[in-house]
């Protein structure tokens, strides 16, 4: 079964760290580019940042610039968002999210495969 | 930036009824768009990628058309299953920017 399992949220200060994890299982993790979407309590989605196959290339929502790194590793099948110097308008729920390439008639990406998100809240 | 935005914001139908969801783009962006629905506690499912393509296994009353900046999601016939939160989604370039959502509610 194609997978998606995120982990490591939680509660966290202002200013403080969290890492989450994206565990993939079920397909071939290193041929697919990931992407992490959020969404705040009651409101809608939100795109954080987009990764290459290979990692070699990196976007990330101006919101979340600087402060957030998003990372890879293909051998262990594994997606990780590293979030420093929270706010409290950076809590959400944090899903991951495959990028499906689709090649009828030209190259489409859509977010084919989410999981199941990780809550993580930023408040004293 | 694109920016994105989904009319109307919510929506009262009945089973059985034909609804439109609209999305504009604030820029052409060809046919990258996607649409998703979400339903209370869960994560979103693609239901249409690239405009008018029918993600497999979605049925076949939903649909989409659309090219440069007007979109719309088309319901045929509603099921109890359909209300739910649909939201568009541009796959053009970077930020990758979302509508503010369509709730779809029972009348």
């Amino acid at each position: 079964e194609v997978q998606l399992v995120e982990s490591g949220g939680g509660l966290v200060q202002p200013g403080g760290s969290l890492r989450l994890s994206c565990a993939a299982s079920g397909f071939t993790f290193s041929s697919y580019e990931m992407n992490w979407v959020r969404q705040a309590p009651g409101k809608g989605l939100e795109w954080v940042s987009y990764i290459s196959s290979s990692g070699s290339t990196i976007y990330y929502a101006d919101s979340v610039k600087g402060r957030f790194t998003i990372s890879r590793d293909n051998a262990k099948n594994s997606l990780y968002l590293q979030m420093n110097s929270l706010r409290a308008e950076d809590t959400a729920v944090y899903y991951c999210a495959r990028d499906q390439s689709y090649t009828s008639s030209g190259y489409w990406d859509a977010f084919d495969i989410w999981g199941q998100g990780t809550m993580a809240t930023v408040s004293s | 930036d694109i920016q994105m935005t989904q009319s109307p914001s919510s929506l009262s139908a009945s089973v059985g009824d034909r609804v439109t969801i609209t999305c504009r783009a604030s820029q052409s962006m060809s046919s990258y768009l996607n649409w998703y629905q979400q339903k209370p506690g869960k994560a979103p499912e693609l239901l249409i990628y690239a405009a008018s393509s029918l993600k497999s296994g979605v049925p076949s009353r939903f649909s989409g058309s659309g090219s440069g900046t007007d979109f719309t999601l088309t319901i045929s016939s509603l099921q109890p299953e359909d209300f739910a939160t649909y939201y568009c989604q541009q796959s053009y370039t970077t930020p990758y920017s979302f509508g503010q959502g369509t709730k779809l509610e029972i009348k």
